[in-house]
């Protein structure tokens, strides 16, 4: 089975522009959240999507927002780009029971 | 908002040595997960503990759950170069499955 993969792998935008990030769950998982991981701090849940609606929101402004499409897959995109935006930016899906999440290896965004 | 306090932040050690990290918050959790993560890579999933008080031994490693599933410690026994990494404590809210919540992480650095 294939895992969590997200795209791309790095990317640099520039404060104010807008930004889509991918990410493939792994097979037959039908729940996915996305983290923020802000250099040397732990990962910030943003939201998370079950059979494409939001089902949670962390404390993250309107500018994040997301899809999951009817394979499971999804993405973040985020507008309006700040330079504290800058972090790696972690998918994880699960089949909604405790300890089932896989993270991917995450997109390395940077706001110049 | 439910917060979780991971300490220390920073563990330098010689081969061989025994650590404990701990994770305390004043929340309850349904769960909690001890991940580990490399750099540039996501978080790989240690263990789940459940039930308050409880207890699982992976290898070198032992976990333990709170009895009022509110704290978590993980001890490692002879630690060697390979245990270097960032370890972080998550918490699941209520029954609510993923969402979670993180500390801020342990880098852990064995010297040979």
């Amino acid at each position: 089975e294939t895992g969590v993969t997200q795209s791309p792998t790095h990317l640099i935008k520039t404060r104010g522009q807008q930004v889509t990030l991918r990410c493939s769950s792994q097979s037959g998982h039908n729940t996915v959240s996305w983290y923020q991981q802000a250099l040397g701090q732990g990962p910030q849940f943003i939201f998370q999507y079950y059979r494409e609606e939001e089902n949670g929101r962390g404390n993250f402004p309107p500018r994040f927002s997301g899809l999951q499409f009817p394979n499971y897959s999804s993405e973040l995109n985020v507008n309006a780009l700040e330079l504290d935006d800058s972090a790696l930016y972690l998918c994880a899906s699960s089949l909604a029971k405790p300890g089932a999440e896989t993270f991917g290896s995450g997109t390395r965004l940077t706001v110049v | 908002t439910q917060l979780l306090e991971q300490s220390p932040q920073f563990l330098s050690i010689q081969e061989g040595e025994n650590l404990t990290v701990y994770c305390n918050s004043s929340s309850v959790f349904s769960s909690l997960q001890w991940y580990r993560q490399e750099p540039g890579e996501g978080p790989v999933l240690l263990v789940t503990v459940v039930t308050g008080g409880e207890v699982k031994k992976l290898k070198r490693l032992t976990f333990q759950f709170g009895d009022a599933r509110k704290d978590s410690s993980l001890h490692i026994t002879a630690a060697q170069p390979g245990d270097t990494g960032l370890y972080l404590c998550a918490g699941a809210p209520g029954t609510s499955y993923g969402k979670l919540t993180f500390g801020q992480g342990t880098i852990l650095t064995v010297h040979p």
